[in-house]
């Protein structure tokens, strides 16, 4: 099946700064999504991005699917960004998303 | 508001007390999915079904039944629930149109002592 690597397992910032994490993945894909784990374990959509760049706000994300890569930029970072950080895949016919293993992200005031 | 719901959010049982995990979707979604979130482990698919009476085992099947009897229901089932099953369980949907997003619940807390 596809693997899934992200890129850093934890980062910490202080509040204001910038970061970029990273998802690599094995194979081509239908379907790339990624996601933030709140404190409360609920998963938040953050993207659904097989292929080229969106913004959200503080937030954007761009994938390029030939070199099997994505990365999420967090601008301005806010404490509320503290989080879990997952990219999921999907590939061929099967509907399962497969998950990295997460970035964790500590943002200090 | 298009929305999955899982219910309940939180569940303390014990061994062996049957119990089900509802899971209820608005958007007329074909696939619907059950994942297991465990520490080290990741995000595991359980089970799916691609449509109304059709289901399919996942990764990790063992000890959990489902039923899809309606569209917008995917129940999960744990007959005679363990330990090992304590875990955080989401439901999932989307459309069987390949390019598109899939949208998860809120998440089940579920602990079995």
């Amino acid at each position: 099946g596809i693997q899934v690597e992200q890129s850093p397992p934890d980062l910490i910032l202080q509040e204001g700064a910038n970061s970029t994490l990273r998802c690599n993945f094995s194979d081509s894909v239908n379907n790339l999504q990624w996601f933030h784990q709140n404190p409360w374990g609920q998963l938040i959509n953050l993207f659904y991005i097989p292929s080229g760049t969106k913004q959200n706000g503080r937030l954007s994300a761009t994938t390029v699917a030939t070199e099997r890569y994505s990365l999420l930029y967090i601008s301005s970072s806010q404490t509320t960004d503290s989080g879990v950080y997952f990219c999921a895949v999907r590939g061929g016919s099967n509907y399962k998303l497969t998950f990295g293993k997460g970035t964790l992200l500590t943002v200090n005031p | 508001e298009a929305q999955v719901t899982q219910n309940p959010r939180y569940l303390i049982t014990v061994t062996g007390k049957k119990l089900t995990v509802t899971c209820s979707q608005n958007m007329n979604h074909e696939y619907m999915s059950w994942y297991r979130q465990d520490p080290g482990l990741g995000l595991r698919q359980i089970y799916y079904s691609m449509n109304v009476e059709v289901t399919d085992k996942g990764d990790v099947p063992e000890g959990y039944k489902v039923s899809r009897k309606e569209k917008r229901n995917f129940p999960l089932i744990l007959e005679s629930p363990s330990p090992n099953q304590t875990s955080l369980y989401f439901c999932a949907s989307q459309t069987l149109d390949s390019y598109n997003e899939q949208f998860f619940g809120p998440g089940t807390r579920l602990t079995v002592l």
